[in-house]
């Protein structure tokens, strides 16, 4: 069974600018998550969606936001870049149901200058 | 509210037992987690028990559980350089237990 898939793994962006991560679930999972992990504030719970629905969310400004399509595989965007949303963006797999055993993808590095 | 908190770092000889505590604050967290991340990977679900045990054993690792302390614990029988990683402990919340909430991670490191 194929893993998590994100893609970019490497971004550069300039301040101001907004940004699009990609996150392909394990095959048959209907959930995803997405963490922001900083050497700061570690790892923070972005929100979590579930067919296609919004199902918790962490408490990050409204530039922050996702989507998840028919077929599991979600976006993340952020808007309006800040050099603090500088991270390592992971987003894991599951089936939405218990015990949420997770399956991280190896995560985006976004840096912004 | 939410919290999950870690020391921030552990050594241990090899061959010895790693313990690592976590204490948490949301007592209606249905599951606690150990995920373990190595330099340069992502996250790697090791265990996990439900808040309504006290133990929970798997090959080398042992999950301790005080509920009434809010207590978490996970300990590595034979510690090995390979275990040599970053331990998150982290607890399940949120309206449908999926929203997780993280530790800052203990990184554990060995000495021969």
């Amino acid at each position: 069974k194929a893993g998590v898939t994100q893609t970019p793994r490497y971004l550069i962006k300039t301040r101001g600018q907004q940004v699009t991560l990609s996150c392909s679930p394990i095959s048959g999972h209907r959930s995803v998550s997405w963490y922001q992990q900083t050497p700061g504030q570690g790892l923070q719970f972005l929100f979590e969606y579930f067919s296609e629905t919004q199902r918790n969310k962490g408490n990050f400004p409204g530039r922050f936001s996702g989507r998840q399509f028919s077929n599991s595989r979600s976006e993340m965007n952020v808007s309006t870049l800040e050099l603090g949303d500088s991270a390592l963006y992971l987003c894991a797999s599951s089936s939405g149901t218990d015990p949420y055993e997770q399956y991280f993808g190896p995560g985006t590095r976004l840096t912004v200058t | 509210g939410e919290d999950v908190e870690q020391s921030l770092f552990l050594s241990v000889r090899e061959g010895d037992s790693s313990v690592i505590n976590c204490t948490y604050t949301d007592s209606s967290s249905t599951y606690l987690y150990w995920y373990k991340q190595e330099p340069g990977a992502g996250l790697q679900l090791l265990t996990y028990i439900f808040s309504n045990m006290d133990m929970k054993q798997d090959q080398r690792l042992t999950v301790l559980l005080n509920k009434k302390d809010k207590h978490l614990s996970l300990r590595i029988a034979d510690t090995q350089t390979g275990d040599s990683a970053i331990y998150f402990c982290a607890e399940s919340t949120g309206s449908s237990a999926s929203k997780i909430i993280f530790g800052s991670g203990t990184r554990l490191s060995i000495r021969p």
